[in-house]
């Protein structure tokens, strides 16, 4: 079965510290593949994506991630932490459902950033 | 603005009611998505629709239903027999089914 696996669900940084969240993903077919954060008590919002081309994936808020296909890996990473960057953090990929596709989850990494 | 909304934020209900959780998008999405999430389990999917007047289970839907009578809209029923209904619940829209996914605020359910 496809499966996302975020190691450590729980990381803990200082403020200006580089922040890195683990994602690995088993998928049979090139993915698709998705970061999210989300704040408490509110929705997720996308911070980036992969779909084709360059592996290298930047997005918001400063955050970025290396599509690494032979490590089927899909890392976060910040180079310096701010402290509004506590919150919960989601890897995701897209997977065939029949004749549809949805998105596998991670169980999430929640951020905590000491000042 | 365009942007998924549902209502309300906090609901509450007694044990043994039906209640629907509201979920409008004004995007112009084909794909609408419900999911639940609880502490330390992430988000599992209840159902999703693909286009108007059809819909799928997903991983989780016994004691839930739905319907999508409209492109935008996509309301989600909790019924009595949905064991432990208590949860926040989380539903998305996205432009086409493998891209990403777009976030309503949520709707925090406590059922007594």
């Amino acid at each position: 079965a496809q499966s996302v696996t975020q190691l450590g669900s729980h990381v803990s940084v200082s403020e200006g510290a580089l922040v890195l969240l683990r994602c690995n993903y088993s998928s049979s077919v090139p993915p698709y593949l998705f970061w999210y954060v989300q704040y408490p008590n509110q929705g997720l919002q996308l911070l980036l994506k992969y779909t084709t081309g360059a592996t290298l994936v930047k997005g918001i808020n400063g955050f970025e991630a290396e599509f690494k296909k032979s490590e089927t890996s899909f890392h976060l990473t910040k180079p310096s932490a701010h402290m509004s960057d506590a919150a919960e953090y989601f890897c995701a990929v897209s997977v065939n459902a029949g004749n549809n596709r949805k998105l596998i989850w991670g169980l999430g990494t929640s951020l905590a950033v000491n000042p | 603005d365009g942007g998924i909304t549902q209502s309300p934020k906090y609901l509450f209900r007694k044990e043994g009611q039906n209640v629907t959780l509201s979920c409008e998008q004004n995007l112009n999405h084909d794909a609408m998505y419900w999911y639940r999430q609880d502490p330390g389990q992430g988000l599992r999917l209840i159902y999703y629709s693909q286009i108007v007047n059809d819909f799928q289970k997903g991983d989780i839907a016994e004691g839930y239903s739905v319907s999508r009578e409209k492109k935008e809209s996509f309301p989600l029923t909790v019924t009595s027999a949905q064991k432990n209904p208590t949860a926040f619940y989380l539903c998305a829209s996205s432009p086409h089914p493998a891209g990403e996914q777009y976030f309503g605020p949520g709707t925090r359910l406590t059922v007594t």
